[in-house]
Order: C-alpha cells, then sequence, then structure tokens
C-alpha cells in the first residue's frame, strides 16, 4: 500500500512570502496524489492531484505541485502566501487504480500566515 | 457548485448508544465513502460503497458499523453501541466515478461525533 509522510507538523511564513509544505510518497507503483486542504470548521476540499499526465501540477488558489520520481516528493508550493491560505493541508495518496479502495492521507500540515 | 451534505454537524451520545450519521452524495456520484478523523489523528479510510453494497473497508470498519443507501439520496453511517473512542470528526465523500487513479473525491464538512 502507499504511504505519505507530510515532513512538517506546522509551517508559519508571513503573508507575502513563498509557501512550502513538504511531503514524501512510498511507493513502488506509478502513485496517484493528491493535496487537499481543510479550512475551520469546513470539510476537506482538493487542490491539485497529480496522475502521470505532468509533473508540475496547477491547482486552485495559486497553488502548484512538483512530482518528482527521483526524490519520492510531492511537494506543495505558492509564490505568495495569503491570509485566507491559512488552513491545514493533507498530502494524499491513492490506490494502485480499479476499485473503490481507500485514499491514504498524511498526517497534516498547519500552515500558519504571519501578517 | 454541487456539494455533499452531511448532518448532523455535532452529536452528543451516551456511550452504548446507537447513532445513525447522514450524508447526501453529489447527485450523479456513483461511489461513496466514510472518512474519519479522531482529534489530532490521521484522516483514516472507513468504507467504500458502490452498487448498493460495500466495495472495499479497512479493519477499523468492523461489525459495529454499517452503511447503507436507504432512499437513493442519503448515505447513511451507523455506529452500533458506541464507544468512547469513536469519538471523532466522521467524514462523507462521493466520487463521480471509480476514484483509482483519476477521480477527485468531493468530501462534505464532517460530522462531529463526541461520545461520552
Amino acid at each position: 500500500a502507499q504511504s505519505v509522510t507530510q515532513l512538517d507538523s506546522h509551517v508559519s511564513v508571513s503573508e507575502g512570502t513563498p509557501v512550502l509544505l513538504r511531503c514524501n510518497y512510498s511507493s513502488s507503483y506509478s502513485p496517484s496524489l493528491f493535496w487537499y486542504v481543510q479550512h475551520p470548521n469546513k470539510g476537506l476540499q482538493l487542490l491539485l492531484k497529480y496522475t502521470s499526465a505532468a509533473t508540475l501540477v496547477k491547482g486552485i488558489n495559486g497553488f502548484e505541485a512538483e512530482f518528482k520520481k527521483s526524490e519520492t516528493s510531492f511537494h506543495l508550493t505558492k509564490p505568495s502566501a495569503h491570509m485566507s491560505d491559512a488552513a491545514e493541508y493533507f498530502c494524499v495518496g491513492g490506490g494502485s487504480g480499479g476499485g473503490a479502495d481507500g485514499l491514504t492521507f498524511g498526517k497534516g500540515t498547519h500552515l500558519i500566515i504571519q501578517p | 457548485e454541487p456539494e455533499v451534505t452531511q448532518t448532523p454537524s455535532h452529536q452528543v451520545t451516551q456511550m452504548g448508544q446507537e447513532v445513525i450519521l447522514r450524508c447526501v452524495p453529489i447527485s450523479n456520484h456513483l461511489y461513496f465513502y466514510w472518512y474519519r478523523q479522531i482529534l489530532g489523528q490521521k484522516v483514516e479510510f472507513l468504507v467504500s460503497f458502490y452498487n448498493n453494497e460495500i466495495s472495499e473497508k479497512s479493519e477499523i470498519f468492523d461489525d459495529q458499523f454499517s452503511v447503507e443507501r436507504p432512499d437513493g439520496s442519503n448515505f447513511t453511517l451507523k455506529i452500533r453501541s458506541t464507544k468512547l473512542e469513536d469519538s471523532a470528526m466522521y467524514f462523507c465523500a462521493s466520487s463521480e466515478w471509480d476514484r483509482g487513479n483519476t477521480g477527485e473525491l468531493f468530501f462534505g464538512e464532517g460530522s462531529r461525533l463526541t461520545v461520552l
């Protein structure tokens, strides 16, 4: 089964500065990978997904992530943080395809935006 | 924009009681899921449901749990004889097709269950 590891439980950046949320995956096959965001008292919203079509994936709200097979990484980035980006971010691994097996969630990274 | 809705948003129950959490998936979706997140822990997969039967379930989803799609729109999670450790946020999700490698899951806002 695929596993994902989020390297930071908390990340704090100043508004207007770049954001980097790190995620490594462990998979013996071509993975599907997702980033979800959870704002306080809200459900999980998909930011972006990687499904082998392109290594650089652009998502909503200016976020993007790059799949790097050599580093088994799928880090989430944004050039300039906004106060509304403050939330919990989850790196999520998918199955090998076929069947409705569950997604595997990382532990989450809490993003704090300083004014 | 279509969304997954869950009720109740918060339920408090006594240990040993039965709880039913309700979800209305997006109308044209075919796959339905329940996840849970115990406070401070990872989001965990419980069960997936397709064509009126369970497709996959995790080891967490034991005989205490059951799911049902009683009327073609609702998707329910029943927890029999609740235990303290069932306290968690329960998320319902749906997807248009087999999540596999490409399907996106749409999540509801969650139902917080507190067992006293």
